[in-house]
């Protein structure tokens, strides 16, 4: 079975930085997701890591340790349109009905 | 390109309906999926499909049933609808079941 843990909720001021972790407990592993979805919308794809370290994309940087079962999403320069929720999800080996697991999602709040 | 789009947008059924819901991908996509998205639950896979003509359960696939008959088209049928299938329903699709998976907006689904 799979099982992956984020915050609830967190809130960071505009302009800062915030650092959204997800540990993860799986019967297998074979990469990492990050989503971005604003509320009513769908989830857009953020950043994938499958080996460890640091995965950079502009103001995103996500990371992976896969002995540790911990990943983070780490979004610089906040801007007021960053608030949304950020999703986490796992993919098992083999694909398929435990291919893609998904946690419950970190709601992200931006305050001016 | 339109990338994956979903019809209906919004619906209310009453219980005991049936309906279909329709996904379309036009990036020639293999795996196709259907997810459901309940508050503080995540996004939970109902079945998914890795290629023309076939589907698979996923972690939730009671109460819906689905067909794949063209490779750009996912449909998700409700043939009794329950109001615990009150949810927002997203489809997505993916390359390769290793690759990004790319939702469509998403339809909300009302059962009375």
């Amino acid at each position: 079975g799979q099982n992956i843990d984020q915050p609830t909720e967190m809130t960071a001021t505009e302009g800062a930085i915030v650092q959204i972790n997800c540990t993860y407990q799986t019967s297998g592993f074979n990469g990492l997701f990050w989503y971005q979805q604003h509320a009513g919308e769908a989830p857009t794809f953020l950043s994938y890591n499958v080996l460890d370290g640091l995965e950079e994309k502009g103001r995103f940087s996500s990371f992976l340790s896969r002995s540790k079962g911990y990943s983070y999403l780490l979004l610089k320069e906040l801007q007021m349109k960053d608030s949304a929720s950020y999703l986490c999800a796992v993919r098992a080996p083999g694909g398929g009905a435990d291919g893609l697991t998904f946690g419950k999602g970190t709601h992200l709040i931006i305050q001016p | 390109n339109a990338g994956v789009t979903q019809t209906p947008k919004f619906r209310v059924l009453k219980t005991g309906q049936s309906m279909t819901l329709l996904c379309a991908q036009d990036m020639n996509h293999e795996y196709m999926y259907w997810y459901r998205q309940d508050p503080g639950m995540g996004l939970r896979l109902i079945h998914y499909s890795v290629g023309e003509g076939t589907t698979a359960k996923g972690e939730v696939p009671d109460g819906y049933n689905v067909s794949r008959l063209k490779k750009q088209n996912f449909l998700l049928g409700l043939e009794s609808a329950a109001p615990s299938q009150t949810s927002v329903y997203f489809c997505a699709s993916s390359y390769s079941l290793e690759g990004t998976q790319y939702f469509g907006p998403g339809t909300r689904l009302t059962v009375l």
